[in-house]
């Protein structure tokens, strides 16, 4: 089976970092997956690490250590608009994909 | 607009009956995955079709079932339905058979069982 944890909420400023942490256990790997979901609507693919390190695209960023079963979705220059819920989903051996509970981010003004 | 295309958008039903919920995915991929989501849950996965065959399945129940046809959309019928079935569900698709790099989901559709 999968365990994949992440915080349940997190509060940051407009123009802030927030860094979202993710850690799994599962039975194999192969690649680990962010989605971003607003309220009501479909998750939207943001960045998927399969090696070691860090994945920046843009304003998001996604660090993968494999070794520690641990990865982070970093949100640099938050805006209003990034308030949302962060989905942490990990490909394992049978290539299915298992999501997290969500974080969901709250930006202010 | 991600390509996917879910109906109904949304359907009220009562307990005991059985609804169709249908999905076409983006033209050109062959891999159509369908997940529930409902409130005290995360996305959880229920099963994939790859060119009309079952490819992997996840925690569905035994009153759903699910198939693809030769154009490639998908259906997902849920039967004997009760309040927990409640919930959004999401199609996607993806382009290979391994759920590959991306997958595309589509709006969903909105279950509400009364």
């Amino acid at each position: 089976g999968q365990n994949i944890d992440q915080p349940t909420e997190m509060t940051a400023t407009e123009g802030a970092i927030v860094q979202i942490n993710c850690t799994y256990q599962t039975s194999g790997f192969n690649g680990l997956f962010w989605y971003q979901q607003h309220a009501g609507e479909a998750p939207t693919f943001l960045s998927y690490n399969v090696l070691d390190g860090l994945e920046e695209k843009g304003r998001f960023s996604s660090f993968l250590s494999r070794s520690k079963g641990y990865s982070y979705l970093l949100l640099k220059e938050l805006q209003m608009k990034d308030s949302a819920s962060y989905l942490c989903a990990v490909r394992g051996d049978d290539y299915k994909l298992s999501f997290g509970a969500g974080t969901t981010v709250t930006v202010r003004a | 607009d991600s390509g996917v295309t879910q109906t109904p958008k949304h359907l009220i039903t009562a307990t005991g009956q059985r609804v169709t919920l249908r999905c076409s995915p983006r033209s050109g991929d062959l891999s159509v995955y369908w997940y529930q989501q409902s409130l005290d849950q995360g996305l959880q996965f229920l099963i994939q079709y790859y060119n009309g065959e079952e490819r992997a399945k996840g925690n569905i129940l035994e009153r759903f079932s699910a198939q693809q046809f030769p154009d490639l959309h998908s259906e997902l019928n849920l039967s004997s339905l009760e309040l927990g079935d409640s919930a959004l569900y999401f199609c996607a698709s993806s382009s290979s058979g391994e759920s590959s790099y991306e997958q595309y989901f589509g709006p969903g559709t909105r279950l509400t069982v009364t």
